[in-house]
């Protein structure tokens, strides 16, 4: 596609749950980010992965957040038994090296 | 490590104002710069880069000059409008750090009539 997919664009899941998040990456595009928004805050990173590297981890809050990404191709983000201070807008991005990076318009995850 | 800094807002202007909303950067390497804006119940959208220092990145009438000596990427408007009313987000991109990008924690304007 011609931008950064990102689905669903909205879930309420119930506490305790697990849910996955998708982000479809542009085409070519070797970096992928996630980052966490809550409500009127700023950008809270959570997982960079770039090329065949080992993804840097260093922004997951906790072991029940992970992320996989397939080559250079789609990223799940998967949250386990989910609390209700997960709720936040899930965003991701991508680039090619030494370019900006392009975002998708986010996931809004709601925990009840 | 890398950071970024970026004036706490939020600020309240009139229409026609100037507008500056400053930022500092740390970073190991030799970065690249960005603002982006994030309009009311939209994604993150790229505003203007600069990639070098003294390159000037400009766009919608927004300006941003890369200073390296002040270690700074301040972004100016010399009239806003109501439609500039967004969160705006100074971030860098470091090769020396994997080109991993960092954002500031936004600054949210609000331009009145």
């Amino acid at each position: 596609g011609a931008g950064v997919s990102q689905s669903p664009s909205n879930k309420v899941t119930e506490k305790g749950k697990d849910v996955e998040l998708r982000c479809d990456p542009i085409s070519g595009h070797t970096a992928l980010y996630w980052y966490r928004q809550r409500l009127g805050q700023g950008l809270e990173f959570l997982i960079y992965f770039q090329g065949n590297s080992a993804p840097d981890k260093s922004g997951l809050p906790s072991d029940r957040f992970s992320a996989e990404r397939t080559g250079e191709s789609v990223s799940t983000l998967t949250i386990q038994r989910t609390q209700q201070e997960d709720s936040a807008v899930y965003l991701c991005a991508s680039s090619l090296m030494y370019t900006e990076a392009f975002f998708g318009q986010g996931t809004r995850l709601t925990v009840v | 490590g890398d950071s970024v800094t970026q004036m706490e807002g939020p600020v309240t202007l009139s229409e026609e104002a100037f507008l500056t909303i400053n930022c500092t950067y740390t970073a190991t390497g030799y970065p690249s710069l960005f603002w982006y804006v994030q309009y009311p119940g939209e994604g993150l959208q790229l505003l203007l880069k600069a990639t070098k220092a003294d390159d000037k990145g400009s766009n919608k009438g927004f300006e941003a000059t890369y200073r390296k000596e002040t270690t700074s990427f301040h972004l100016e408007k010399g009239s806003v409008q109501v439609s500039d009313s967004a969160v705006y987000f100074c971030a860098l991109s470091d090769l020396g750090t994997g080109n991993q990008f960092y954002f500031g924690t936004g600054t949210s304007l609000t331009v009145i009539p």
